[in-house]
């Protein structure tokens, strides 16, 4: 399976500033790539699918203007939070699709805004 | 829409006890269907998958068969141990669609 890393693994920061996370696709093309939230002891929640080159796709409910999303190349897709709010402490995922729908998932990001 | 139903947590067994996870799923196409694994401080990882009706996945002593007829996916292990201690997530992935749904995942504690 494909091997996916993340950047930071655990990120503070002050409420007001913005956060980038990568997320990388260490030993496969990725054209799309997923962006997912875990709250303590829940699921996770698909936030936005990633397309290489073109426009993220948010799931119902995930303000765009606050979560930006780039995915420049075939192996790199960013997740920046704008403008961090306590809320929005939470662990941050991705993910990378591959074939037979099975999708490979980086170590997350753990995202604690003071 | 799609969604998953698992059983709800926390289970806690003794080693060598036979854990059973159940999973129910909601599709409108034909699912491939995943148990994926979270050990603790760690990010998923894929545990079994089954891409159509009666395949039966297995990994790592799980086992999980695809039901279409009840529409279920139940993760099975006939002796566990204390590595196996993690949190289990059943998923659907429905056809021709990367996007996953999750179950709410199950916390499995083995006590030696």
């Amino acid at each position: 399976g494909a091997v996916v890393s993340q950047h930071p693994s655990w990120v503070i920061c002050k409420s007001g500033t913005s956060v980038k996370i990568e997320c990388r696709s260490l030993d496969f093309q990725a054209t799309t790539m997923f962006w997912y939230r875990q709250f303590p002891k829940q699921s996770l929640m698909l936030m936005a699918t990633s397309n290489e080159g073109s426009k993220a796709t948010y799931e119902q409910g995930v303000e765009k203007d606050k979560f930006l999303i780039n995915h420049a190349s075939l192996t790199l897709s960013t997740l920046t939070v704008t403008s961090a709010h306590p809320e929005d402490s939470s662990f941050y995922i991705c993910s990378v699709g591959q074939a037979s729908y099975e999708q490979y998932f980086g170590p997350g990001t753990r995202l604690t805004v003071t | 829409g799609d969604s998953v139903t698992q059983m709800e947590g926390p289970v806690t067994l003794s080693e060598e006890a036979f854990l059973t996870i159940n999973c129910t799923y909601t599709a409108t196409g034909y699912p491939s269907l995943f148990w994926y694994v979270q050990y603790p401080g760690e990010g998923l990882q894929l545990l079994l998958k089954a891409t159509k009706a009666d395949d039966k996945g297995s990994n790592k002593g799980f086992e999980a068969t695809y039901r279409k007829e009840t529409t279920s996916f139940h993760l099975e292990k006939g002796s566990v141990q204390v590595s196996d201690s993690a949190v289990y997530f059943c998923a659907l992935s429905d056809d021709g669609d990367y996007k996953l749904s999750f179950g709410a995942g199950t916390t499995v504690t083995v006590r030696a």
